[in-house]
């Protein structure tokens, strides 16, 4: 199956400064690809798709200037969290979807 | 309203005792009924997709099925690595909406 890669896998940071979780596919070439969130025992929420070489799309309710996301590349898709706070924390997770979906390893995301 | 719910919540089994975990849903044109498993701090692991009522897929101790309704996974005598979050998450339209997952437990 496709691989997709997540890095980093866990991260901790301060209040009010930016982290970048970065998406990978290896084995093929995702014009979109999903970033979800997750919290403690939830499901997952879709928050944006991102486009290659295009605006992404976000999910109502999501700040579009908080969540920065960029897909510069067919096998590269960046989420940059802006000045976070301790509400951000959180389990993060990419997808590339082909057929089916496949899942990044997810960002354990804790603001401090 | 789209919707798509889970059942049980969480479920506790012995080692060897099968049964089924449901997943149903309300939405209007079906393009793909998906099953994972999500072990605790890791993504999803994807397990299965069913595109139209009757299929039916199978691997190991897992099988899937589907109806116009919900989905099934069913597991067959279960053993303790199998303990893990399964969601199922429905295609339509232009959307993948997750259900909220069944915790399952098996214990040796």
């Amino acid at each position: 199956g496709a691989v997709v890669s997540q890095h980093p896998s866990w991260v901790i940071c301060k209040s009010g400064t930016s982290v970048k979780i970065e998406c990978r596919s290896l084995d093929f070439q995702a014009t979109t690809m999903f970033w979800y969130r997750q919290f403690p025992k939830q499901s997952l929420m879709l928050m944006a798709t991102s486009n290659e070489g295009s605006k992404a799309t976000y999910e109502q309710g999501v700040e579009k200037d908080k969540f920065l996301i960029n897909h510069a590349s067919l096998t590269l898709s960046t989420l940059t969290v802006t000045s976070a706070h301790p509400e951000d924390s959180s389990f993060y997770i990419c997808s590339g979807r082909q057929t089916e979906a496949f899942f990044g390893q997810g960002t354990r995301l804790t603001v401090v | 309203e789209d919707q798509v719910t889970q059942s049980p919540e969480a479920l506790r089994l012995q080692e060897g005792e099968s049964s089924s975990l449901n997943c149903s849903y309300t939405v209007s044109g079906l393009r793909g009924l998906f099953w994972y498993r999500q072990d605790p701090g890791k993504g999803p692991e994807f397990l299965f997709t069913l595109y139209s009522a009757g299929e039916e897929k199978e691997k190991e101790r897992l099988k899937a099925t589907l109806t116009k309704k919900e989905s099934f996974l069913h597991i067959t005598a279960p053993k303790p690595e199998d303990s893990a979050t399964y969601l199922c998450a429905v295609f339509y339209g232009q959307n993948f909406v997750f259900g909220p997952g069944t915790r399952l437990s098996v214990l040796p």
